[in-house]
């Protein structure tokens, strides 16, 4: 079955350095989102991606956040300037479409800001 | 807003035994449910989904019944096997508001022991 990667599955930042999470997608999807999980508390939407924009975005998707799709493959999420709560499980996940008939997302990059 | 109440973990089970996790929403519209099943190592998985009040999702011998009375969907499965330990998130999407992410559970971890 196909699969979401994400890279690096692991990684250690120090507060105030910027960050870039990598993803790729499974080829034929259109709907790209970024998830987070801090640790011990629930998953949480960070925002959804089409077309080559933003479609939503959570409160927690501030200007320190940014999202991009370089090359048709890839897909990224930026953190600007990191703090420590940004610490968590970052999940990358794509579909097809946005009905929810089959969401697919990637293994996770734990990122821990020190 | 919506929100997901996960049965609180983690679980430990022994083989063959009935598994039930709890979970209930609180949703403006009219969610479709879903649960999700991380493996270690591995990217969330959808597990199964109902999408209208009374809908049976199954999968892997799992089933879960979309409740709108007690807003409820809890997942039951009759005989676990060892190869059942992961982490199980109760998720819903609310259509009406035209939503494309998911509101997730804080996720239970169901380990089985042999």
């Amino acid at each position: 079955e196909p699969e979401v990667t994400q890279t690096p599955s692991h990684q250690v930042t120090q507060m105030g350095q910027e960050v870039i999470l990598r993803c790729v997608p499974i080829s034929n999807h259109l709907y790209f989102y970024w998830y987070r999980q801090i640790l011990g508390q629930k998953v949480e939407f960070l925002v959804s991606f089409y077309n080559n924009e933003i479609s939503e975005k959570s409160e927690i998707f501030d200007d320190q956040f940014s999202v991009e799709r370089p090359d048709g493959s890839n897909f990224t999420l930026k953190i600007r300037s990191t703090k420590l709560e940004d610490s968590a499980m970052y999940f990358c996940a794509s579909s097809r479409d946005p009905l929810w008939e089959k969401l697919f997302f990637g293994s996770g990059t734990q990122l821990s800001v020190l | 807003g919506d929100s997901v109440t996960q049965m609180e973990g983690p679980v430990t089970l022994s083989e063959e035994a009935f598994l039930t996790i709890n979970c209930t929403y609180t949703a403006t519209g009219y969610p479709s449910l879903f649960w999700y099943v991380q493996y270690p190592g591995e990217g969330l998985q959808l597990l199964l989904k109902a999408t209208k009040a009374d809908d049976k999702g199954s999968n892997k011998g799992f089933e879960a019944t979309y409740r709108k009375e007690t807003t409820s969907f809890h997942l039951e499965k009759g005989s676990v096997q060892v190869s059942d330990s992961a982490v199980y998130f109760c998720a819903l999407s609310d259509q009406a508001q035209g939503a494309q992410k998911l509101v997730f559970g804080q996720g239970t971890r169901l380990t089985i022991n042999p």
